[in-house]
């Protein structure tokens, strides 16, 4: 079947960087995804890679993918207090929004 | 640029009241339109989806239908509110590349 799985809670300091983990359950998933969601707000589009993909890097945003051990990974780095917000992994077989899946989300706590 | 409206930002109402909450984009033409809830401290769910006017899949069995009356127009509806429709909704569109994007959402709360 398929399910995402995220951690609910991270909580890291100004400055430190912040990995957010992902694990997906379908092997056939082609597109994965990263949202963001701050307090109130819809979801923003972050970044995304396609499972041919290992690494893309997108200013202070890295995301890997072990597609082996079907593992997404988020890193922000230096994260600062306005990254604090719901993360959401999400993955896809194709390009139809029907088939996306979203994992349950990760709220970061940047501290002082 | 596409643009995602949602109207309105908040509601809140009473348990049978009847609900619309409408969706619209600007920018782009027969857009795949979405529609999710969001449950307190969960993910998304899908509720409905519209390939074109008039077209409307519904992924889970609800109190709540979807209508799509124009090309970038999408609309949720319900008859009678229940407590449990109560969540955050958001609206959707994914572009042809594979990109989905959100609109501002509508936070209902059913009292």
């Amino acid at each position: 079947g398929e399910d995402v799985e995220q951690s609910l809670f991270l909580s890291v300091r100004e400055g430190d960087s912040s990995v957010i983990n992902c694990t997906y359950t379908d092997s056939s998933s082609t597109y994965l995804y990263w949202y963001k969601q701050e307090p109130g707000a819809g979801l923003q589009l972050l970044t995304y890679i396609f499972s041919n993909m290992d690494m893309k890097q997108d200013q202070r945003l890295t995301v890997l993918l072990n597609k082996k051990d079907k593992h997404l990974s988020l890193r922000i780095a230096d994260t600062q207090t306005g990254d604090s917000a719901i993360y959401f992994c999400a993955e896809a077989k194709d390009n139809y929004g029907q088939n996306f899946v979203f994992g349950p989300g990760t709220r970061l706590s940047v501290l002082p | 640029s596409q643009t995602i409206h949602q109207w309105p930002a908040t509601l809140v109402q009473p348990v049978g009241s009847p609900l619309s909450l409408e969706c619209t984009v600007e920018g782009t033409s027969n857009p795949n339109l979405y529609w999710y809830r969001q449950a307190a401290g969960r993910g998304l769910q899908l509720l409905f989806y519209s390939v074109g006017i008039g077209q409307i899949s519904s992924e889970v069995p609800q109190n709540l239908s979807a209508s799509r009356p124009q090309d970038r127009q999408f609309i949720l509806s319900s008859k009678k509110l229940l407590l449990s429709d109560s969540g955050f909704y958001l609206c959707a569109w994914i572009t042809a590349q594979g990109e989905q994007y959100f609109g501002p959402g509508t936070r209902l709360t059913v009292t």
